[in-house]
């Protein structure tokens, strides 16, 4: 089956870094996603991630390392409207759909 | 802009009832998915169709049906709805070619 582990809430201070992680079991791999949902919104699309490294994208970055079945979302220079749910999704070799974690409520405070 | 609609943000309906929620995404994309969202339990794939007709369960079927008559619309239908079925429902479409899921903005199902 699928095993998909991330923090459930974390809270972090306005202009702070943070750094959410999350690992993963999964039969193959296709690539991991980070999405982020405020509240009472449709998650939508930070970063993709399919090979072992960070991929940087303005204060967001993404980190995936295969071998240990482990991502994180790194959220630079925190500012409020960063409080959301981060969630993070595996795509499994041989399915056609992500299996998504439960989830980590980020809370920035002032 | 890959745009995915939902037919309805809230949706308030009585036990027994038989309720549909509407899915529309206008990239031509194959897949379609739908979702339930409840605290503490995270996405729970529900169903997801691949084609035009064409259908697979999902983790948590029980209690649902699905429609895609057309390749843009994807139909989430509760024969008989029940209070266990009050969540946010998410769908969400993606093309053959790529791994990208693009969310609808969800419909709150309220049944009392």
């Amino acid at each position: 089956g699928q095993n998909i582990d991330q923090p459930t809430e974390m809270t972090a201070t306005e202009g702070a870094i943070v750094q959410i992680n999350c690992t993963y079991q999964t039969s193959g791999f296709n690539g991991l996603f980070w999405y982020q949902q405020h509240a009472g919104e449709a998650p939508t699309f930070l970063s993709y991630n399919v090979l072992d490294g960070l991929e940087e994208k303005g204060r967001f970055s993404s980190f995936l390392s295969r071998s240990k079945g482990y991502s994180y979302l790194l959220l630079k220079e925190l500012q409020m409207k960063d409080s959301a749910s981060y969630l993070c999704a595996v795509f499994p070799s041989g399915y056609s759909t992500l299996t998504f974690g439960k989830g980590t409520m980020l809370l920035v405070s002032p | 802009d890959v745009k995915v609609t939902q037919s309805s943000r809230y949706l308030v309906k009585r036990t027994g009832e038989k309720v549909f929620l509407e899915c529309v995404q206008d990239m031509d994309h194959e897949n379609m998915f739908w979702y339930r969202q409840d605290p503490g339990l995270g996405l729970r794939l529900i169903y997801f169709s691949y084609d035009v007709k064409m259908k697979e369960k999902g983790d948590i079927p029980e209690g649902y049906s699905v429609s895609r008559e057309k390749k843009e619309r994807f139909s989430l239908i509760l024969e008989s709805a029940s209070t266990n079925q009050t969540s946010m429902y998410l769908c969400a479409s993606r093309s053959g070619a790529t791994y990208e899921q693009y969310f609808g903005p969800g419909t709150r199902l309220t049944v009392t």
